[in-house]
């Protein structure tokens, strides 16, 4: 069964520190990779996708993950946080048979002003 | 445009009583999914429609949950003599199609004492 897992469950940072949320997935199939964000108080918001192309994929407010098919990752980065951050990170893998989002267990993250 | 909608925002009731959950997906969007949110759990998939057929119930935790779709477009999701370890928030999602990037609503919070 398809399974993804992210390495980091609750994340303190400083503003202006670099952010790497580690996510890997496991099907060996086509594959179609998500990051989600959930804000406090908001729904479940895309932060990037990847599909296919350029495995470095950019996303909103300076988001960008890499799909490394070698290692079956796809890691969340950016070069600096800001307060704003502060929230839920969940990386996603669909089945492309149904679309069905398979979710990791969710990042917390929390960003010190 | 408008997005995903949902209602009730949230919900109480008491163990035993059948409870229904609505979703109104985007406008023109064939793809629509049902996850679950819970402390414990995670975000689960629960079923998957297309247009009016649901051709994966395969997340359905047990004959208690029940979901239909009419007109291709809003979608009822009923679960039957509630049970304390339904409480969780119930997400919906929709897409264009089915392997197309999902857009959540807001979420319907059940609370079953």
């Amino acid at each position: 069964a398809q399974s993804v897992s992210q390495h980091n469950h609750h994340v303190i940072l400083s503003e202006a520190a670099s952010l790497e949320l580690g996510c890997n997935y496991s099907y060996g199939g086509t594959v179609n990779l998500f990051w989600y964000v959930q804000y406090p108080g908001q729904h479940l918001q895309l932060l990037l996708k990847y599909f296919s192309g350029d495995p470095l994929v950019k996303g909103i407010k300076g988001f960008e993950a890499e799909f490394i098919k070698s290692k079956f990752s796809f890691n969340l980065r950016k070069p600096s946080v800001q307060w704003s951050d502060t929230a839920e990170y969940f990386c996603a893998v669909t089945n492309s048979n149904t679309g069905k989002l398979i979710f990791g267990q969710g990042t917390t993250l929390q960003v010190k002003p | 445009g408008a997005g995903v909608s949902q209602s009730p925002s949230n919900k109480v009731t008491e163990k035993g009583k059948d409870v229904e959950l609505r979703c109104d997906p985007i406008s023109g969007h064939t793809a629509l999914y049902w996850y679950r949110q819970s402390l414990g759990q995670g975000l689960e998939f629960l079923i998957y429609f297309q247009g009016n057929s649901a051709p994966d119930k395969s997340g359905l935790p047990s004959d208690r949950f029940s979901a239909e779709r009419t007109g291709g477009s809003v979608s009822t999701l009923t679960i039957q003599r509630t049970q304390q370890e339904d409480s969780a928030v119930y997400l919906c999602a929709s897409s264009f199609q089915r392997k197309d990037t999902q857009y959540f609503g807001p979420g319907t919070r059940l609370t079953v004492l």
